[in-house]
């Protein structure tokens, strides 16, 4: 079955960096596009970045300059660099795979908790 | 400020007929598809409608959707005390080269 699943979230303070990672399986990673979304405290979804199968890259204008998505097909994994955080980045972080004919998240990893705090 | 407008809040009984809206422009819903998810709490969201009106497998079909010009709806019929969540609209934006989300619709079910 198909699941995804993320790590690399904690604690870390205002200025500092994290790297994110997400884990597949059951499906062909290479074939689809990935994105980063996550849940903010009182502020709902928020969509971060999302990547094509060929690496191609697009951000929301809140992390761009800041924030990297990559992913290494050979691995079936996704990452996410977030550098120069800010308290608003604090939230839950989910990756999820996009419908290969259709730009819906079919399916989402149970999310790794980031904290931007001094 | 989400790009895509959504009542904060809505309820109803259970067995009653609910309705979300979720408006948005021609960047967005006025010339992409719309999505809806469910976001029950401690949980990750789970995608419930996607092409304007396509339920995903396992999915009841309770649930609908529908689009017309740069708002969409969901429905909700039948309502269950299960259905207590958040719900949230999306589409992808154009001019934002981006996905766009609703702020997101609290359902209480009385």
């Amino acid at each position: 079955q198909v699941q995804l699943v993320e790590s690399g979230g904690g604690l870390v303070k205002p200025g500092g960096s994290l790297r994110l990672s997400c884990e597949a399986s059951g499906f062909t990673f290479s074939d689809y596009y990935l994105s980063w979304i996550r849940l903010a405290p009182r502020k709902g979804l928020e969509w971060i970045s999302y990547i094509t199968s060929s690496s191609y890259t697009e951000y929301a204008d809140s992390v761009k300059g800041r924030f990297t998505s990559s992913r290494d097909n050979a691995k079936n994994s996704l990452y996410l660099q977030m550098n120069s955080l800010r308290d608003e980045d604090t939230g839950i972080y989910y990756c999820a795979r996009h419908m290969i004919t259709s730009r819906a998240a079919d399916y989402w990893g149970p999310g790794t908790l980031v904290t931007v705090s001094s | 400020q989400s790009v895509l407008t959504q009542p904060p809040s809505a309820s109803g009984t259970p067995g009653q007929r609910v309705t979300i809206s979720c408006s948005g422009s021609s960047s967005n819903i006025g010339s992409n598809t719309v999505n809806w998810y469910q976001l029950l709490p401690g949980t990750a969201p789970k995608l419930l409608i996607y092409t304007n009106n396509q339920r995903p497998s396992g999915v009841p079909d309770r649930f609908s959707g529908s689009k017309s010009g740069t708002s969409a709806s969901l429905a909700i019929s039948g309502l269950q005390s299960e259905d207590e969540a958040d719900y949230y609209c999306a589409a992808w934006d154009d001019r934002l080269n981006g996905v766009v989300f609703g702020g997101g619709t609290k359902l209480t079910v009385l």
